[in-house]
């Protein structure tokens, strides 16, 4: 399995742009998480899916986020318009049950907005 | 609520030296408990994992135990290597949600 992909590795955009962020979670995996991680608070989950339905949101920082999960391979994380507190490594991750087994990360998009 | 707290780092060892890196945890009933490392660049990646009381988590050489009684799953081993060099985070999982609570990660720096 090629594991949790993300696209793009690298996003630099210019304030006010609409900014999408994809992941592609592994094959079977009933659950993918989005987070955000900056030196300044660290790891912050933003949403989850389970079986491609949103469950919790609450991590989402403010109305320009938003996610979707329109099946069971893919997912976005868009940000309009976009700012410069927004630059942060964002991860998504998926796990097949929650509890015991863990999470399998991607390996991050890091996104600039200058 | 549920919560981790890890030691802060960064935390500066000579190659060869014994890492311990501590983490105690909050939580009602039984949570799982995990470490994971994220390698500069990358994503976390699971490194053990424990799911009940006394049970020992254990990979490339890394070992981490279950305490109830100390409500602590630290991480230890015995000889680190330059390329250990990464940020550890200590996480659990509740019974009551399905998500991952993570520590605030702990930097660690091994030098040649």
């Amino acid at each position: 399995d090629a594991g949790v992909i993300q696209s793009p590795r690298h996003e630099v955009t210019e304030m006010g742009q609409e900014v999408t962020l994809r992941c592609k979670p592994i094959s079977g995996h009933d659950y993918l998480f989005w987070y955000r991680q900056t030196m300044m608070r660290g790891l912050e989950l933003l949403i989850y899916f389970n079986n491609n339905v949103p469950i919790d949101d609450s991590g989402m920082p403010e109305d320009r986020f938003s996610a979707k999960m329109p099946n069971a391979s893919f997912s976005t994380l868009k940000i309009q318009p976009s700012e410069p507190r927004d630059s942060a490594v964002y991860f998504c991750a998926s796990t097949l049950m929650t509890g015991a087994y863990g999470y399998t990360f991607g390996s991050g998009t890091r996104l600039t907005v200058v | 609520g549920d919560s981790v707290t890890q030691m802060e780092g960064p935390v500066t060892l000579s190659e060869e030296a014994f890492l311990t890196i501590n983490c105690t945890y909050t939580a009602t009933g039984y949570p799982s408990l995990f470490w994971y490392v994220q390698y500069p660049g990358e994503g976390l990646q699971l490194l053990l994992k424990a799911t009940k009381a006394d049970d020992k988590g254990s990979n490339k050489g890394f070992e981490a135990t279950y305490r109830k009684e100390t409500t602590s799953f630290h991480l230890e081993k015995g000889s680190v290597q330059v390329s250990d060099s990464a940020v550890y985070f200590c996480a659990l999982t509740s019974n009551r949600d399905d998500k991952i609570i993570f520590g605030k990660g702990t930097r660690l720096h091994i030098l040649p």
